[in-house]
């Protein structure tokens, strides 16, 4: 069935640091693919989203390039923040049930001042 | 942001007991959606809705009943509450089926069952 890996947390870095957050895929088709941030206490926000291969989802800094040939969708920013700090998920729409999106176990991401 | 709320937002109960959850949006949209997010497993799928009266199951929905009688409002029961269930609930939205625009969450439900 679809499934989505994530790399496991929490990964720590220092502020001004390039942050990559690994995510792949097992998917028939061509789904969406989506990262969704948690900040602490609060619910999912989507942060980016892309709809086809070679497509690049961008916001807030943050960026993502949805990989069909190595079934991939790495987050990305250059220049990371303490107010970054959260838990990311990756999110694959499932084309066997449209309804559904099929999530990553989250990534937890920590920025030290 | 997306006008979604949830209640209660804490709730400890005892096992065995009934619980409903509320989720209420302001958005009109058609598809609503229940997630339970536990610790190592992301969040997965309890029960969705794709218009009033219209409900379907998910993967994880054994224990759960949800009805929509309203557009705004899609409830979850826990009809008789075990430990397994304490979790922390997110209704999500969408306007859509969501491949193309996602889905949007509320602030959570932190249930625990003793």
């Amino acid at each position: 069935g679809n499934s989505v890996t994530q790399m496991e947390g929490p990964v720590t870095l220092s502020e001004e640091a390039f942050l990559t957050i690994n995510c792949t895929y097992t998917a028939t088709g061509y789904p969406s693919l989506f990262w969704y941030v948690q900040y602490p206490g609060e619910g999912l926000q989507l942060l980016l989203k892309a709809t086809k291969a070679d497509d690049k989802g961008s916001n807030k800094g943050f960026e993502a390039t949805y990989r069909k040939e190595t079934t991939s969708f790495h987050l990305e920013k250059g220049s990371v923040q303490v107010s970054d700090s959260a838990v990311y998920f990756c999110a694959l729409s499932d084309l066997d049930s449209s309804y559904k999106l099929i999530f990553g176990s989250g990534t937890r991401l920590l920025v030290r001042p | 942001d997306a006008g979604i709320t949830q209640s209660p937002r804490h709730k400890v109960t005892e096992t065995g007991t009934p619980v409903t959850l509320r989720c209420h949006q302001t958005e009109n949209h058609r598809y609503m959606y229940w997630y339970r997010q536990d610790p190592g497993h992301g969040l997965r799928l309890i029960h969705y809705s794709y218009g009033v009266k219209d409900t379907d199951k998910g993967e994880v929905s054994d224990g759960y009943s949800v009805s929509r009688s309203k557009t705004e409002d899609f409830l979850l029961t826990l009809e008789s509450a075990t430990s397994s269930q304490t979790s922390v609930y997110f209704c999500a939205i969408s306007e859509t089926t969501g491949e193309a625009t996602g889905q949007f969450f509320g602030p959570g439900t932190r249930l625990t069952v003793l």
